[in-house]
C-alpha cells in the first residue's frame, strides 16, 4: 500500500505569488489534515477535511484555503505569499476524523518564498 | 487556549530509559493524546496513542494520569537511532495541536 504522497517536493516562489500544494491520502482514508512546520518548530495545524468538508481550522489567515476532492485527495492554496510562509507543509491522512485516529504523514512540500 | 508544552531537549545514553512529558491543561473530554517521532526532513511517524491510564506497545509506553492534563512517553532502553524530535499531538475539539517538541540526543 502506498503511503501519503505530496507534490511537489520542493517549490520556490516570490512574495505576492500564489501556490497550490497537493496531497493524496492512503487508500481508504477519508480525512486529510494540513500542517505548516517552520524550521526548528513543531507542526502547526492549518485545516482538517473529512468527506470533502472542512472540519477544523487552525489560526491561519484567510490567505490559506483548502479543499478535498471526491477521491479524498486534497489541495492547499496560499495566496499573496509572504516571506514568513516559507516552511515545510505536511499533509496527513487518517481513516476517520477525530484525534483517536492515527494520522499518517507524507514527506512534506518544502516551500521557499523569496 | 489550546496549548501543549514539552521540555525543549533531553540527553540520554544508549540502554537507558527516557521519559518525556507533555502538558495539555485544556484537553477536550473526548480527545486522545498521540506521540510522534520526527527525523530531519521527514514527516512525523506514529509512536503510540492513548486516552487514559497506561498504554504499551512494542516500542514505547504512555502514561496518562486521571486528570489527563499531562502525559508521559516512556522509551525503554534507547539506542542511537532514537535520536530525533518527539512531539505529543492533542485534540482540542476540532483542532489538533502539536506540542513544542523535545529534541532527544542519545549518546554512546
Amino acid at each position: 500500500d502506498a503511503g501519503v504522497t505530496q507534490s511537489p517536493t520542493h517549490l520556490i516562489k516570490t512574495r505576492g505569488q500564489h501556490v497550490t500544494l497537493r496531497c493524496s491520502p492512503i487508500s481508504g482514508h477519508k480525512s486529510v489534515s494540513w500542517y505548516q512546520q517552520v524550521l526548528g518548530q513543531g507542526p502547526q495545524f492549518i485545516f482538517q477535511y473529512y468527506e470533502k468538508e472542512e472540519r477544523g481550522r487552525g489560526n491561519f489567515p484567510d490567505r490559506f484555503s483548502a479543499r478535498q476532492f471526491p477521491n479524498y485527495s486534497s489541495e492547499l492554496n496560499v495566496n499573496a505569499l509572504l516571506l514568513g510562509d516559507s516552511a515545510l507543509y505536511l499533509c496527513a491522512s487518517s481513516r476517520d476524523r477525530g484525534s483517536w485516529n492515527e494520522q499518517f504523514f507524507g514527506p512534506g512540500t518544502r516551500l521557499t518564498v523569496l | 487556549l489550546a496549548k501543549t508544552t514539552q521540555p525543549i531537549s533531553m540527553d540520554s545514553y544508549e540502554g537507558q530509559e527516557v521519559n518525556i512529558t507533555c502538558s495539555h491543561n485544556n484537553i477536550a473530554t473526548n480527545d486522545y493524546i498521540t506521540w510522534y517521532q520526527q527525523f530531519p526532513s521527514q514527516g512525523p511517524r506514529f509512536i503510540i496513542q492513548g486516552y487514559k491510564t497506561k498504554v504499551k506497545n512494542e516500542v514505547a509506553s504512555l502514561f496518562i494520569p486521571a486528570d489527563r492534563k499531562s502525559s508521559t512517553l516512556s522509551l525503554p532502553r534507547v539506542s542511537l537511532s532514537d535520536t530525533a524530535v518527539y512531539y505529543c499531538l492533542v485534540g482540542f475539539g476540532e483542532k489538533l495541536v502539536f506540542g513544542t517538541g523535545t529534541r532527544l540526543l542519545v549518546s554512546p
